[in-house]
């Protein structure tokens, strides 16, 4: 079976550093993903890892370990529209994409 | 390119009733999707397609099901509407590759009275 793990919510102040953890266990592993999905949005792409180590990408940057089953997003110089629900996902195998509950973050002033 | 299409956009029906989903994308995906999103959780996959003619089951299937005769398009069907399936219906597809990020239409808000 496959079970990812994220913290429910986090709020953080706007101009900040913010990091949002994921765990993972799975029986394989190709892959891990971020997404970010605005209240009553779809959920879009943010970034992929596939080997440990930190890719960045602007204000976003993700983080992985594959020998621990982790990864963590961090978001710099926060701004108010980074409000949102941060969808960690991990694809192993030849199957689907397995998505983790998310991450609600709020940016406060 | 339109991407992801989904309508309706919201749908209410009665217990009992049955409805289609339509989804289509514009970009020759191979791989397309069908998640639901209750309130306050992650995507749970319904359904998946790795091509025209091929359909999988995902980790909620029960009640749902669906056909992809063309590429562009993946119609999910619910034959008898129940409270449980009141729920926000992503539909996403991507290209062939491992790496690949899934593209998302807009959703169907979908609530069973």
């Amino acid at each position: 079976g496959q079970n990812i793990d994220q913290p429910t919510e986090m709020t953080a102040t706007e101009g900040a550093i913010v990091q949002i953890n994921c765990t993972y266990q799975t029986s394989g592993f190709n892959g891990l993903f971020w997404y970010q999905q605005h209240a009553g949005e779809a959920p879009t792409f943010l970034s992929y890892n596939v080997l440990d180590g930190l890719e960045e990408k602007g204000r976003f940057s993700s983080f992985l370990s594959r020998s621990k089953g982790y990864s963590y997003l961090l978001l710099k110089e926060l701004q108010m529209k980074d409000s949102a629900s941060y969808l960690c996902a991990v694809c192993s195998g030849n199957t689907p994409l397995v998505f983790g509950k998310g991450t609600r973050l709020s940016v406060i002033a | 390119n339109a991407g992801v299409t989904q309508t309706p956009k919201f749908r209410i029906l009665k217990i009992g009733q049955s409805m289609t989903l339509q989804c289509t994308q514009d970009m020759n995906h191979n791989y397309m999707y069908w998640y639901r999103q209750d309130p306050g959780m992650g995507l749970k996959l319904i359904y998946y397609s790795v091509g025209a003619g091929i359909t999988d089951k995902g980790e909620v299937p029960n009640g749902y099901n669906v056909s992809r005769s063309t590429t562009e398009d993946f119609p999910l069907r619910l034959e008898l509407a129940a409270p449980s399936q009141t729920s926000v219906y992503f539909c996403a597809s991507r290209e062939d590759g491992g790496n690949r990020p899934q593209h998302f239409g807009d959703g169907t808000r979908l609530s069973i009275l």
